[in-house]
């Protein structure tokens, strides 16, 4: 399937600093990006996506940018908060379903 | 969402058992899918079905079967458990191949 690298695994950042992690694809032709949010115990949500005919989209504190001819996209998130502290995914869709990068767990110290 | 539910939402068992977990979804959506979350693996595939009796394989498929005669139900079966197949299910559905919800999750311990 589509291969997707996603960096860093792990992020540690103070509260009210920005997290920025990275997710780069193979396929020129993807043309949707989620994120999801995964926090502990709990089941992954989608928190924000966006398609190829885009080139950044904001949702309050989070937002995805996506640079097409490098192949990579981005999630930021700005004034950090503990309840930010989770495991994020990336995705790309591969065939008939989304293919998730390993994860990055972030954590938001006070 | 209330929409999605799994169950069991935690099971044990012994090397060689058959296991079957439940995903039922009240949104008639017509996509669902099956992924194994592992550390260090992330959400890997094992199986989805895009509509009633139309099912195919994922990334991880082997040892597991899945049905899909219902749209609302998508059960994975596990014929003979191994030790590596300990892990968290999660099913998935959504209107298509993106915006997935997923339930809650079964923790599966094969022992």
């Amino acid at each position: 399937g589509e291969n997707v690298e996603q960096h860093p695994s792990t992020l540690s950042v103070q509260e009210g600093d920005s997290a920025v992690i990275k997710c780069t694809y193979s396929d020129s032709a993807s043309n949707y990006f989620p994120w999801y949010k995964q926090e502990l115990g709990k089941r992954p949500q989608l928190i924000i996506d966006i398609r190829s005919n885009v080139g950044e989209k904001k949702d309050q504190r989070i937002a995805v940018t996506l640079n097409k001819t490098a192949k990579h996209f981005s999630l930021h998130i700005t004034e950090t908060q503990p309840e930010d502290s989770a495991v994020y995914f990336c995705a790309v869709v591969s065939g008939y379903a989304l293919n998730f990068g390993k994860g990055t767990s972030l954590l938001v110290t006070p | 969402d209330a929409g999605i539910t799994q169950s069991p939402r935690y099971k044990i068992t012994e090397t060689g058992r058959q296991v079957t977990l439940m995903c039922h979804q009240t949104w008639s959506h017509s996509y669902m899918f099956w992924y194994r979350q592992d550390l260090g693996h992330g959400l890997r595939l094992i199986y989805y079905s895009a509509a009633a009796d139309i099912t195919d394989k994922g990334e991880v498929p082997d040892g597991y079967v899945v049905s899909r005669s219902k749209t609302e139900n998508f059960p994975l079966t596990l014929e003979s458990a191994t030790r590596s197949q300990t892990s968290v299910y999660f099913c998935a559905t959504g209107q298509g191949r993106e915006k997935l919800f997923f339930g809650s999750g079964t923790q599966l311990s094969v022992l």
